[in-house]
């Protein structure tokens, strides 16, 4: 089944502590997006990715980084950097006239 | 900058009552206009979505909404809530130059029956 697969679910780190939240798609879709999800603030940008080896910031994009060496494959670190990292997180992808887009189950990082 | 505003934070309905949440955007260039639904402990999944043409957009589950150009909004509408309707309910647009797909704050809807 085609789909986007984001891991781990569910993710504690303590602070000052780099993670990297993994985000699979295998539906060949160019265009891949992360957003952070929290409560009263709908969902923001973090980065995007139009196309392999390129990527833009969002509207969030301090203390995040990604990479985008696959086309199917658009992980994203949430650094230390991040002063607020404790949040849902959702990747997406879609085609390239965006007219289908699909969203990960997401993944819920926890700083202690 | 490019953004999204859905006024209307949180909504109670009674089933049967008719529904309108409000959305508008602040991009003037061409767009691309969507409404997602996230149902408790669901994914967002796209409810309805306007490209060009007819401004009136008919979606899944009797949802519709209208793209007014000059009032720079894209409401959604159901005539008849159902309980199952209960969820969030959230605004996105894309510009054409930006390639950003912005999402509004959302709006949870509660209806009882």
């Amino acid at each position: 089944d085609g789909g986007i697969t984001q891991s781990p679910k569910y993710l504690f780190r303590k602070e000052g502590q780099n993670v990297t939240l993994s985000c699979e798609q295998n539906l060949n879709h160019d265009a891949m997006y992360w957003y952070r999800q929290d409560p009263g603030q709908g969902l923001r940008l973090i980065y995007y990715s139009q196309i392999v080896n390129d990527f833009q910031k969002g509207d969030i994009a301090e203390g995040y980084s990604v990479s985008r060496e696959k086309k199917e494959s658009f992980p994203l670190t949430v650094t230390s950097a991040q002063k607020n990292p404790t949040a849902f997180y959702l990747c997406a992808s879609s085609t390239q006239d965006r007219g289908s887009m699909f969203f990960g189950e997401g993944s819920r990082l926890t700083v202690l | 900058a490019q953004s999204v505003s859905q006024h209307n934070h949180h909504v109670i309905l009674s089933e049967a009552a008719s529904l309108e949440l409000g959305c508008n955007y602040s991009y003037g260039g061409t767009v691309n206009l969507f409404w997602y639904v996230q149902y408790p402990g669901q994914h967002l999944q796209l409810l309805l979505k306007y490209f060009s043409g007819d401004p009136l957009v008919k979606g899944i589950k009797g949802f519709e909404a209208e793209f007014i150009k000059s009032k720079f909004s894209f409401n959604l509408r159901k005539p008849s809530v159902q309980w199952s309707d209960t969820a969030e309910y959230f605004c996105a647009v894309i510009s054409y130059n930006t390639d950003k797909l912005i999402f509004g704050t959302g709006t949870r809807l509660q209806v009882f029956p």
